[in-house]
């Protein structure tokens, strides 16, 4: 049971921002948010993690919802190398991935 | 510094065999966890390992097994396997783990293929 939520797909115009949803609606008190992405053939890659306020880093931002029940991946600018499964997860003792969001860039 | 090393990349056993899976985490992570991931189930715990101790397990029978060595690379045992074995495996490390305010490294995962 990976108690988040997330769209299927998602497909964006390369050099625009991308805005990834995810819905934790269960999330205890003292879990992060963890967000992930993977790309074909590959393990999964660390993007982000946040527990309440908003989080920025090289890669992408988190926007995290007042009640923290749901959660937005923020990449500013998507290139070709972004389009991967992108994974959020509750907590990370251990990691809980549902399906993911496929994301497609497009040149 | 290297990232984590997973070793075989491939393999392909018959069922009925055992397999054992390497992992070799980043350099000063003494925190090990496996992860078993397929299609239809998704990205599936397996265990933890902390210092040689094994601190949290997964739902999966006692075919699977794993263990920490003192310089923290890591093996995962299957025994008697079985067609939906069949997976990617992977290793994450970390630098202490059993928290959730911390990263996790993944390996490129070894591909189990049971025939």
């Amino acid at each position: 049971d990976a108690k988040t939520t997330q769209p299927n797909s998602m497909e964006s115009n390369e050099e625009e921002p991308v805005h990834l949803p995810c819905n934790h609606s269960t999330i205890s008190g003292t879990d992060y948010i963890h967000w992930y992405r993977q790309l074909p053939s590959q393990g999964p890659e660390y993007v982000i993690h946040g527990l309440t306020s908003n989080v920025n880093n090289r890669m992408a931002s988190l926007a995290i919802a007042e009640d923290r029940k749901s959660s937005t991946l923020i990449l500013h600018r998507a290139t070709l190398r972004d389009a991967a499964v992108y994974y959020c997860s509750r907590s990370n003792t251990p990691l809980v991935f549902g399906k993911g969001t496929r994301l497609s860039v497009i040149a | 510094k290297a990232g984590v090393t997973q070793t075989p990349r491939y393999l392909i056993k018959t069922r009925g065999q055992q397999v054992t899976l390497s992992c070799s985490p980043i350099s000063g992570h003494r925190s090990v966890s496996w992860y078993q991931q397929t299609p239809g189930q998704g990205l599936q715990f397996l265990f933890e390992y902390f210092s040689e101790t094994q601190r949290n397990k997964g739902n999966f029978p006692g075919r699977f097994s794993g263990r920490q060595f003192s310089n923290s690379r890591s093996e995962m045992n299957v025994s008697t396997l079985e067609l939906g074995d069949s997976a990617l495996y992977l290793c994450a490390s970390s630098l202490v783990g059993g928290s959730s305010n911390t990263e996790a490294f993944f390996g490129q995962g070894t591909r189990l293929t049971v025939v």
